[in-house]
């Protein structure tokens, strides 16, 4: 069974820019979360998804935003780019959502803003 | 508070030698779950054990243990017989019911980078 892949692996952008990340979950997963991970902040939580629906946002401002199609797989955008920006953008499925479902990250897209 | 505490910043171990890595956790929910996961210099989080709330016992898999204390909040994780390839960075997570919103959100420590001596 392929794993949650997500595209691009790297991306340079300038800040202003605007950049939409993509994530595929692994088949039959339908919960799809986003993660940020910085030097500084460590990994924080952006958004999950379900079926659909945003079920959960992070503290994140609006300029980052996200959404999920029918077939699970989901993209986040980030609008108006600045120089923090900058990090390890980690996708995860699972199956469902509960305290006890694992959750599959992919091997992240690396955004740098210059 | 934080939610996940690794004190362990960096730790060293002897090939083949077994080590513990530390994680304390903070929640007042009944029903979480606390995950290990592991991170090469490749940037992929790769999922490494899973411990219920719930369950009774110790999990296990493979080279790898969850040595859970319910009571002490603690959910140390053990490798035995380390690899050089073990050399990661190693995260503790713990997912639990955000705001009774029937969302469950997944919230990391910030890691303990281990490297396995030849």
């Amino acid at each position: 069974k392929a794993g949650v892949t997500q595209t691009p692996r790297y991306l340079i952008k300038t800040r202003g820019q605007q950049v939409t990340l993509s994530c595929s979950p692994i088949s039959g997963h339908r919960s799809v979360s986003w993660y940020q991970q910085t030097p500084g902040q460590g990994l924080q939580f952006l958004f999950e998804y379900f079926s659909e629906t945003q079920r959960n946002k992070g503290n994140f401002p609006g300029r980052f935003s996200g959404r999920q199609f029918s077939n699970s797989r989901s993209e986040m955008n980030v609008s108006t780019l600045e120089l923090g920006d900058s990090a390890l953008y980690l996708c995860a499925s699972s199956l469902a959502i509960d305290s006890t479902d694992t959750q599959y990250f992919g091997p992240g897209t690396r955004l740098t803003v210059l | 508070a934080q939610k996940i505490t690794q004190t362990q910043p960096g730790m060293f171990v002897q090939e083949k030698e077994a080590v513990t890595l530390d994680c304390t956790y903070d929640t007042s929910d009944p029903s979480y779950g606390l995950f290990w996961y592991k991170q090469p210099s490749s940037g992929e989080m790769i999922f490494l054990i899973y411990q219920g709330s719930y369950d009774q016992q110790n999990a296990t898999e493979g080279r790898y243990s969850l040595n859970f204390q319910k009571a002490r909040k603690s959910a140390n994780l053990v490798i035995s017989a380390s690899q050089l390839g073990d050399s990661a960075m190693y995260f503790c997570a713990m997912r639990e019911e955000y705001s009774g919103a029937g969302s469950y959100q997944l919230t990391f420590g910030k890691g303990t980078k281990l490297s396995v001596i030849p």
